[in-house]
């Protein structure tokens, strides 16, 4: 039941911009996204929690597509602090339990 | 605000020993959450506590086993040790459970098992 994220590993230059995608097999209820930098805990970034919902926060913004069992995570002008690797994690509509997708790894060089 | 609190950040064991990992919130979180962290893997839940009194398997159980103490603590335990065990372990807590809450994560335990 753990989302598939695509791609695994980006490196971008400062002011590019990413896309990381999730996806499940099964109908989700819910979808979260967090940051982990290196040697650090995982944090939050944002939960969807309705199919189509959009949600941004500061240049990271993030969509819900409830008919494809999708999330995609958008970094717009990324900058060297978005360095680091990006899980989704899902809640499907069946269960209460949370499963973390592999993670991407993002980095950022000036 | 200390959060999600885990001791130790570091160990080592050796094969069949065995040793407790220790996770404290003070948020009044209901939920708390034990992960396993492997290169490649991801992030993947062994148990987790809905709320204080019960305990579930989460992913990969095997060879774990935990306590929900009170609801500030939820401590993980591994009764004897295998080198597939070394790891990463991260304790986290949420609100009221994972659906529309986010987790708030402690430091993690490095543990190694040789």
């Amino acid at each position: 039941q753990q989302p598939v994220q695509s791609p695994q590993a980006v490196i971008l230059r400062e002011g590019e911009d990413a896309v990381i995608n999730c996806s499940s097999s099964k109908a989700l209820y819910s979808v979260h996204w967090y940051r982990q930098k290196h040697g650090e805990a995982p944090v939050f970034l944002m939960i969807l929690l309705k199919g189509g919902e959009q949600k941004g926060h500061d240049k990271i913004s993030a969509s819900f597509n409830e008919k494809k069992q999708q999330s995609s995570l958008y970094l717009t002008a990324s900058q060297l602090s978005y360095s680091g690797t990006y899980f989704c994690g899902t809640v499907t509509n069946t269960g209460n339990q949370f499963y973390f997708g592999t993670g991407t790894s993002l980095t950022v060089i000036p | 605000n200390a959060g999600v609190t885990q001791t130790p950040k570091f160990q080592v064991l050796k094969t069949g020993q065995s040793m407790t990992l220790q996770c404290a919130q003070d948020m009044n979180h209901n939920s708390m959450y034990w992960y396993r962290q492997d290169p490649g893997m991801g992030l993947r839940l062994i148990y987790y506590s809905a709320s204080e009194g019960t305990t579930d398997k989460g992913e990969v159980p095997n060879g774990y086993n935990v306590s929900r103490l009170n609801k500030r603590e939820f401590s993980l335990r591994l009764e004897s040790a295998a080198p597939s065990q070394t790891s990463v372990y991260f304790c986290a807590s949420s609100e009221i459970g994972y659906s529309n809450t986010e987790a708030f994560f402690g430091q993690g335990t490095r543990l190694t098992v040789v």
